[in-house]
Protein backbone atom coordinates (compact mmCIF):
# COMPACT_ATOMS: atom_id res chain seq x y z
CA UNK A 1 0.00 0.00 0.00
CA UNK A 2 1.32 3.17 -0.91
CA UNK A 3 -0.99 5.04 1.63
CA UNK A 4 -1.22 9.20 0.43
CA UNK A 5 0.01 9.91 -2.42
CA UNK A 6 0.56 13.27 -3.48
CA UNK A 7 1.72 15.52 -6.98
CA UNK A 8 3.73 17.43 -7.33
CA UNK A 9 6.57 17.67 -4.45
CA UNK A 10 7.55 20.82 -5.08
CA UNK A 11 6.04 23.60 -7.97
CA UNK A 12 7.14 27.10 -8.34
CA UNK A 13 4.50 29.05 -9.35
CA UNK A 14 4.14 33.10 -10.60
CA UNK A 15 1.92 35.75 -8.89
CA UNK A 16 -1.98 34.86 -10.81
CA UNK A 17 -1.02 31.72 -12.53
CA UNK A 18 -3.52 28.53 -11.48
CA UNK A 19 -2.62 24.96 -10.40
CA UNK A 20 -3.96 21.53 -9.09
CA UNK A 21 -2.66 19.71 -6.36
CA UNK A 22 -3.53 16.04 -6.94
CA UNK A 23 -3.82 13.86 -3.56
CA UNK A 24 -4.57 9.62 -3.64
CA UNK A 25 -5.40 7.67 -1.02
CA UNK A 26 -5.60 3.59 -1.37
CA UNK A 27 -6.73 2.79 2.12
CA UNK A 28 -10.58 3.19 0.85
CA UNK A 29 -10.90 5.58 3.41
CA UNK A 30 -14.07 8.00 3.53
CA UNK A 31 -12.54 10.99 4.92
CA UNK A 32 -9.92 13.39 3.23
CA UNK A 33 -8.39 16.95 4.08
CA UNK A 34 -5.90 19.72 3.13
CA UNK A 35 -3.98 21.40 5.13
CA UNK A 36 -1.24 24.10 4.71
CA UNK A 37 1.80 24.47 6.91
CA UNK A 38 3.55 27.89 7.92
CA UNK A 39 5.96 28.54 9.99
CA UNK A 40 4.96 28.96 13.75
CA UNK A 41 1.46 28.33 12.63
CA UNK A 42 0.66 24.45 12.44
CA UNK A 43 -1.34 22.79 10.32
CA UNK A 44 -4.35 24.68 9.08
CA UNK A 45 -7.87 23.01 7.44
CA UNK A 46 -8.55 24.43 4.12
CA UNK A 47 -11.41 22.19 2.84
CA UNK A 48 -12.28 18.53 3.81
CA UNK A 49 -14.33 16.25 2.63
CA UNK A 50 -16.30 13.86 5.05
CA UNK A 51 -17.19 11.32 2.41
CA UNK A 52 -17.45 11.08 -1.68
CA UNK A 53 -19.27 13.65 -3.05
CA UNK A 54 -19.35 16.02 -0.14
CA UNK A 55 -17.02 19.20 0.75
CA UNK A 56 -16.64 21.39 3.44
CA UNK A 57 -14.65 24.53 4.24
CA UNK A 58 -12.12 24.69 6.97
CA UNK A 59 -10.01 27.40 8.77
CA UNK A 60 -8.61 29.03 5.57
CA UNK A 61 -10.42 28.46 2.03
CA UNK A 62 -10.28 31.81 0.56
CA UNK A 63 -8.78 31.56 -2.70
CA UNK A 64 -8.65 27.64 -3.23
CA UNK A 65 -10.89 25.05 -4.52
CA UNK A 66 -11.68 21.56 -4.42
CA UNK A 67 -13.05 18.09 -5.93
CA UNK A 68 -13.87 15.50 -4.45
CA UNK A 69 -13.08 13.03 -7.76
CA UNK A 70 -13.70 9.66 -6.01
CA UNK A 71 -13.32 7.89 -3.14
CA UNK A 72 -9.95 8.24 -3.70
CA UNK A 73 -8.84 11.54 -5.13
CA UNK A 74 -9.05 14.77 -3.48
CA UNK A 75 -7.78 17.87 -5.26
CA UNK A 76 -6.57 21.16 -4.43
CA UNK A 77 -6.64 24.04 -7.15
CA UNK A 78 -5.59 27.50 -6.78
CA UNK A 79 -7.43 29.77 -9.17
CA UNK A 80 -5.11 32.66 -9.08
CA UNK A 81 -1.86 32.59 -6.72
CA UNK A 82 -0.47 34.79 -4.43
CA UNK A 83 2.70 35.06 -2.33
CA UNK A 84 0.45 34.80 0.44
CA UNK A 85 -0.07 31.19 -0.35
CA UNK A 86 3.14 30.35 -0.51
CA UNK A 87 3.36 26.96 1.94
CA UNK A 88 4.01 23.49 2.58
CA UNK A 89 0.26 21.49 1.78
CA UNK A 90 -0.35 18.57 3.17
CA UNK A 91 -2.97 16.34 2.26
CA UNK A 92 -4.50 13.56 4.70
CA UNK A 93 -7.10 10.46 5.35
CA UNK A 94 -8.73 9.07 7.86
CA UNK A 95 -11.69 6.55 8.68
CA UNK A 96 -14.27 7.12 11.26
CA UNK A 97 -14.70 4.16 13.73
CA UNK A 98 -11.09 3.07 12.65
CA UNK A 99 -9.10 4.65 15.91
CA UNK A 100 -11.66 7.74 15.55
CA UNK A 101 -10.25 10.07 13.39
CA UNK A 102 -6.91 8.83 13.12
CA UNK A 103 -5.01 10.90 9.99
CA UNK A 104 -2.99 9.76 7.56
CA UNK A 105 -1.01 12.01 5.76
CA UNK A 106 0.93 12.09 2.09
CA UNK A 107 4.68 13.49 1.85
CA UNK A 108 3.55 17.42 1.17
CA UNK A 109 3.78 19.88 -1.86
CA UNK A 110 6.02 22.80 -1.18
CA UNK A 111 4.65 25.47 -3.06
CA UNK A 112 6.54 28.87 -3.41
CA UNK A 113 4.38 31.83 -5.19
CA UNK A 114 6.59 34.49 -6.97
CA UNK B 1 -14.92 29.00 17.08
CA UNK B 2 -12.14 26.44 18.64
CA UNK B 3 -8.79 26.89 19.31
CA UNK B 4 -6.21 24.76 20.40
CA UNK B 5 -3.08 26.46 22.06
CA UNK B 6 0.06 24.74 22.35
CA UNK B 7 2.90 25.38 24.43
CA UNK B 8 6.19 26.31 24.35
CA UNK B 9 7.00 26.84 20.90
CA UNK B 10 10.21 25.93 20.93
CA UNK B 11 12.30 23.39 23.81
CA UNK B 12 15.76 23.13 23.59
CA UNK B 13 17.09 20.26 25.85
CA UNK B 14 20.01 18.28 26.58
CA UNK B 15 20.39 14.33 25.57
CA UNK B 16 19.00 12.76 29.10
CA UNK B 17 16.59 15.84 30.16
CA UNK B 18 12.85 15.36 30.21
CA UNK B 19 10.22 17.68 27.99
CA UNK B 20 6.66 18.48 27.90
CA UNK B 21 4.39 20.43 25.37
CA UNK B 22 1.52 21.48 26.85
CA UNK B 23 -1.93 21.84 24.79
CA UNK B 24 -5.13 23.55 25.78
CA UNK B 25 -8.31 23.74 23.85
CA UNK B 26 -11.21 26.63 24.11
CA UNK B 27 -14.15 24.31 23.73
CA UNK B 28 -14.56 20.55 25.45
CA UNK B 29 -12.99 18.14 23.32
CA UNK B 30 -14.26 14.81 22.23
CA UNK B 31 -10.74 13.13 21.76
CA UNK B 32 -7.47 14.57 21.65
CA UNK B 33 -4.59 13.14 19.57
CA UNK B 34 -1.02 13.52 18.96
CA UNK B 35 1.02 13.87 15.91
CA UNK B 36 4.94 13.64 15.39
CA UNK B 37 6.47 15.26 12.24
CA UNK B 38 10.53 14.64 11.93
CA UNK B 39 12.45 17.59 10.44
CA UNK B 40 11.13 17.94 6.64
CA UNK B 41 8.95 14.81 7.02
CA UNK B 42 4.80 14.79 7.45
CA UNK B 43 3.17 14.38 10.39
CA UNK B 44 2.61 10.56 11.82
CA UNK B 45 -0.32 9.74 14.24
CA UNK B 46 0.75 8.56 17.61
CA UNK B 47 -1.72 8.14 20.02
CA UNK B 48 -5.74 9.08 20.81
CA UNK B 49 -7.37 10.07 23.91
CA UNK B 50 -10.33 9.85 24.55
CA UNK B 51 -11.68 10.01 28.28
CA UNK B 52 -11.32 12.18 30.99
CA UNK B 53 -8.24 12.03 32.87
CA UNK B 54 -6.84 9.29 30.60
CA UNK B 55 -3.35 8.45 30.69
CA UNK B 56 -1.37 6.38 28.07
CA UNK B 57 2.41 5.36 27.85
CA UNK B 58 4.14 4.32 24.99
CA UNK B 59 7.87 3.63 26.17
CA UNK B 60 9.64 6.73 26.92
CA UNK B 61 6.28 8.76 26.12
CA UNK B 62 3.13 9.50 28.64
CA UNK B 63 0.00 10.97 27.34
CA UNK B 64 -2.18 12.60 29.59
CA UNK B 65 -6.42 13.60 28.64
CA UNK B 66 -7.33 16.60 31.66
CA UNK B 67 -10.12 15.87 33.37
CA UNK B 68 -12.31 18.54 31.77
CA UNK B 69 -11.18 17.26 28.82
CA UNK B 70 -9.80 20.89 27.83
CA UNK B 71 -6.04 20.31 28.07
CA UNK B 72 -3.68 17.51 27.21
CA UNK B 73 -0.09 17.09 27.46
CA UNK B 74 2.78 15.33 26.63
CA UNK B 75 6.03 14.04 28.37
CA UNK B 76 8.92 12.68 27.25
CA UNK B 77 11.35 11.05 30.10
CA UNK B 78 15.01 11.01 29.03
CA UNK B 79 14.83 12.39 25.38
CA UNK B 80 17.25 10.83 22.83
CA UNK B 81 18.29 12.47 19.74
CA UNK B 82 15.80 10.59 17.86
CA UNK B 83 12.59 12.52 19.47
CA UNK B 84 13.89 15.85 17.68
CA UNK B 85 11.04 17.22 15.50
CA UNK B 86 7.66 18.81 15.88
CA UNK B 87 4.86 17.31 17.96
CA UNK B 88 1.47 17.99 17.83
CA UNK B 89 -2.10 18.08 19.20
CA UNK B 90 -5.18 18.03 17.46
CA UNK B 91 -8.91 18.03 18.79
CA UNK B 92 -12.00 17.57 17.74
CA UNK B 93 -14.71 19.36 19.63
CA UNK B 94 -18.03 17.66 21.09
CA UNK B 95 -20.74 17.18 18.11
CA UNK B 96 -18.10 18.36 15.35
CA UNK B 97 -16.45 16.81 12.59
CA UNK B 98 -13.16 18.83 12.32
CA UNK B 99 -9.99 17.82 13.67
CA UNK B 100 -8.08 21.55 15.11
CA UNK B 101 -4.21 21.23 15.76
CA UNK B 102 -2.30 23.14 17.74
CA UNK B 103 0.79 25.35 16.65
CA UNK B 104 2.89 22.16 17.62
CA UNK B 105 5.99 22.41 19.97
CA UNK B 106 9.92 21.98 18.01
CA UNK B 107 12.03 20.03 19.77
CA UNK B 108 15.89 20.08 19.62
CA UNK B 109 17.98 17.59 21.36
CA UNK B 110 22.00 18.41 21.96
CA UNK B 111 23.83 15.33 22.05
Amino acid sequence: NAGVTQTPKFQVLKTGQSMTLQCAQDMNHNSMYWYRQDPGMGLRLIYYSASEGTTDKGEVPNGYNVSRLNKREFSLRLESAAPSQTSVYFCASSEPGQRDYEQYFGPGTRLTVT
Amino acid sequence: GQQVMQIPQYQHVQEGEDFTTYCNSSTTLSNIQWYKQRPGGHPVFLIQLVKSGEVKKQKRLTFQFGEAKKNSSLHITATQTTDVGTYFCAGRGTGGFKTIFGAGTRLFVKA
